[in-house]
């Protein structure tokens, strides 16, 4: 049973436009929800969280919603730059352990 | 955060073999972890590295075939036994800690190709 789900493999988005990835969740016990970043050959980069009692956290380019009631939370890079092209993972955590979903890969083109 | 090493980066290992995987931390952290990311797939919890005591593994891992290894707070082994082809994965250790966010920081990743 996959509790965490994102459901687009890929997205393709010009250089300076937002870009939004989602993630949908089954399980309302997380208690934190974070995004993490990875390129190829390298381990996976921490980005930002949010805790399930809150319903918008920014960092930079970086803001991450969480939509309890619909189980979603979704990620926007704003604006998007080519250095931003990865496999982007959420992840939620269930105290000390973290499940993540299977990633969407993000491209950024001039 | 932490710097977290690896050895080795990569590795092709025949069926049968086992290959020990290390990891290294810059810092005294909480928790270790060891995850598995097949081809195409998420990352994938095995165990929780214990310091001192034997690890803690997720539901479809077993200690023989992935013995882990914490002799203090700063390193940990893991090692994949009696490999077969669907072993070919990347093996990363991660650590927490201890900030209130449960973030994981994340090493570099082995990958491993089992002929």
């Amino acid at each position: 049973d996959q509790q965490v789900k994102q459901n687009s493999p890929s997205l393709s988005v010009q250089e300076g436009r937002i870009s939004i990835l989602n993630c949908d969740y089954t399980n309302s016990m997380f208690d934190y929800f974070l995004w993490y970043k990875k390129y190829p050959a390298e381990g996976p980069t921490f980005l930002i969280s949010i805790s399930s009692i809150k319903d918008k956290n920014e960092d930079g380019r970086f803001t991450v919603f969480l939509n309890k009631s619909a189980k979603h939370l979704s990620l926007h890079i704003v604006p998007s730059q080519p250095g931003d092209s990865a496999v982007y993972f959420c992840a939620a955590s269930l105290t000390d352990k973290l499940i993540f979903g299977t990633g969407t890969r993000l491209q950024v083109f001039p | 955060s932490a710097v977290i090493s690896q050895k080795p980066s990569r590795d092709i290992c025949q069926r049968g073999t086992s290959l020990t995987i290390q990891c290294q931390v810059d810092s005294q952290v909480t928790m270790m972890f060891w995850y598995r990311q097949q081809p195409g797939q998420s990352l994938t919890l095995i165990a929780t590295a214990n310091q001192g005591s034997e690890a803690t593994y997720e539901s479809g891992f077993v200690i023989d075939k992935f013995p882990i290894s914490r002799p203090n707070l700063t390193f940990s082994t893991l090692t994949v036994s009696n490999m077969s082809p669907e072993d070919s994965s990347i093996y990363l250790c991660s650590v927490y800690t201890g900030t209130s966010a449960y973030e994981q920081y994340f090493g570099p990743g082995t990958r491993l190709t089992v002929t």
